[in-house]
């Protein structure tokens, strides 16, 4: 049951122009939702994130954008980068068992920046 | 500030062996996690510790797979015997604590299985 999908695997953008990437979710129950960069052999790193009381959060050239009511949210880089080529994961936390909570990921798109 | 240290970054071992995989995880940091990427999919977690205490494994195989955290710094995670589908990589991460958004991860042991 995968309750984190992005339905994208890869996506190919010009340098200096946005890339999109897209994420959807089937849980209402999640609360928060992250965006983590990762590139080849080293671990994911956390880029930004939104909370579900919010529909956008941004930050620099990063902007998340979220739309509860179709349970869908995207990641706007504005200008993209080659720097910003890695594969991006969508990852949204649910509060469980009293405080704990726990991250459920998507599948991954890979981003491509062309020159 | 360091970060998150795993090792070995690499480990392949023929099926029904056993493997074990170490943690370091960011300094202070209470809440470890053991996550699975298998190729192609996001990470699954497998287990969380909060200090020295599991806060949830209910996706751990634990016929095969265990882990400890025993003072609540560094921790181990076990394979025992290994299967050809536990080919992944094994990422570590950590928080300041349980309710905290940001995990930092570790670069992660590639494991293959043959």
């Amino acid at each position: 049951d995968q309750q984190v999908k992005q339905n994208s695997p890869s996506l190919s953008v010009q340098e200096g122009r946005i890339s999109i990437l897209n994420c959807d979710y089937t849980n209402s129950m999640f609360d928060y939702f992250l965006w983590y960069k990762k590139y080849p052999a080293e671990g994911p790193t956390f880029l930004i994130s939104i909370s579900s009381i919010k529909d956008k959060n941004e930050d620099g050239r990063f902007t998340v954008f979220l739309n509860k009511s179709a349970k869908h949210l995207s990641l706007h880089i504005v200008p993209s980068q080659p720097g910003d080529s890695a594969v991006y994961f969508c990852a949204a936390l649910g509060r469980h068992t009293g405080t704990a909570s726990k991250l459920t990921f998507g599948t991954g798109t890979r981003l491509q920046v062309t020159l | 500030e360091a970060g998150v240290a795993q090792s070995p970054r690499y480990k392949i071992i023929e099926k029904r062996q056993s493997v074990a995989f170490w943690c370091n995880p960011i300094s202070g940091h209470a809440t470890l996690y053991w996550y699975q990427q298998i190729l192609g999919q996001g990470p699954k977690l497998l287990i969380q510790f909060q200090n020295n205490g599991v806060v949830d494994d209910s996706q751990l195989p634990k016929d095969r797979f265990s882990a400890e955290r025993l003072k609540g710094v560094d921790s181990t995670l076990k394979i025992q015997p290994a299967k050809l589908e536990d080919s992944a990589v094994y990422l570590c991460a950590s928080s300041l604590t349980s309710g905290r958004l940001e995990q930092y991860f570790g670069p992660g042991t590639r494991l293959t299985v043959t």
